[in-house]
């Protein structure tokens, strides 16, 4: 069955200490992206790469991290310089880079700090 | 005014009930939209893309009013599994970025 997956399903973190969070694509999907959600919020784009060994920031990056090694993964880490980074952290991925609209997403990272 | 303003709801409707809910937007070069549907603490799911002319699938229907700038979503007989949170999405933006509503809540009762 294709579709992404991410891992963990729930994640904790202790001040300080960078995590990562994993998103798998097996679609064969050229664009990938992050998004963070926050209760009573809309997603909001913190990263997102088009092709391998590219990627761009969204509208919130600042204190995260992406690689895009291969196509098939997109890693996040968010990092001690990310403040607040209690969320629930949804991958998507769009066949192209054009994303009317990502029309997969993965079942979500709830991130939380301990 | 917000890229993409819903009511957050909830709208609490009985089983069987038509329901509508509406989404405005700001970009006045908008020309389609999306619905998705996303249940607690899950993933959202693509329900159904609108367009200038409109889109029904069974008992959804979703319009867009270009003059008014909103767009809207409509549920006949409503069905317990209907409950979700369902998110408006303009797709018109700078390069890849996608702007979401903060989602209307639905809720329908026996």
């Amino acid at each position: 069955d294709g579709g992404i997956t991410q891992s963990p399903k729930y994640l904790f973190r202790k001040e300080g200490q960078n995590v990562t969070l994993s998103c798998e694509q097996n679609l064969n999907h050229d664009a990938m992206y992050w998004y963070r959600q926050d209760p009573g919020q809309g997603l909001r784009l913190i990263y997102y790469s088009q092709i391998v060994n590219d990627f761009q920031k969204g509208d919130i990056a600042e204190g995260y991290s992406v690689s895009r090694e291969k196509k098939e993964s997109f890693p996040l880490t968010v990092t001690s310089a990310q403040k607040n980074p209690t969320a629930f952290y949804l991958c998507a991925s769009s066949m192209t880079p054009d994303p009317k609209p990502p029309q997969h997403f993965g079942d979500g990272t709830r991130l939380s700090i301990l | 005014r917000k890229e993409v303003e819903q009511d957050p709801g909830p709208f609490n409707v009985p089983e069987g009930a038509t329901v509508a809910f509406n989404c405005t937007y700001s970009n006045s070069a908008s020309q389609s939209f999306f619905w998705y549907r996303q249940d607690c603490r899950k993933e959202p799911k693509l329900l159904m893309s609108v367009y200038s002319s409109g889109n029904e699938d069974g008992r959804f229907t979703a319009q867009l009013n270009r003059a008014s700038q909103y767009i809207s979503l409509l549920i006949r007989d409503s069905k317990l599994s209907d409950s979700a949170t369902y998110l408006c999405v303009d797709p018109t933006g700078t390069a890849s970025k996608l702007t979401f509503g903060t989602g209307t809540r639905l809720q329908v009762t026996l």
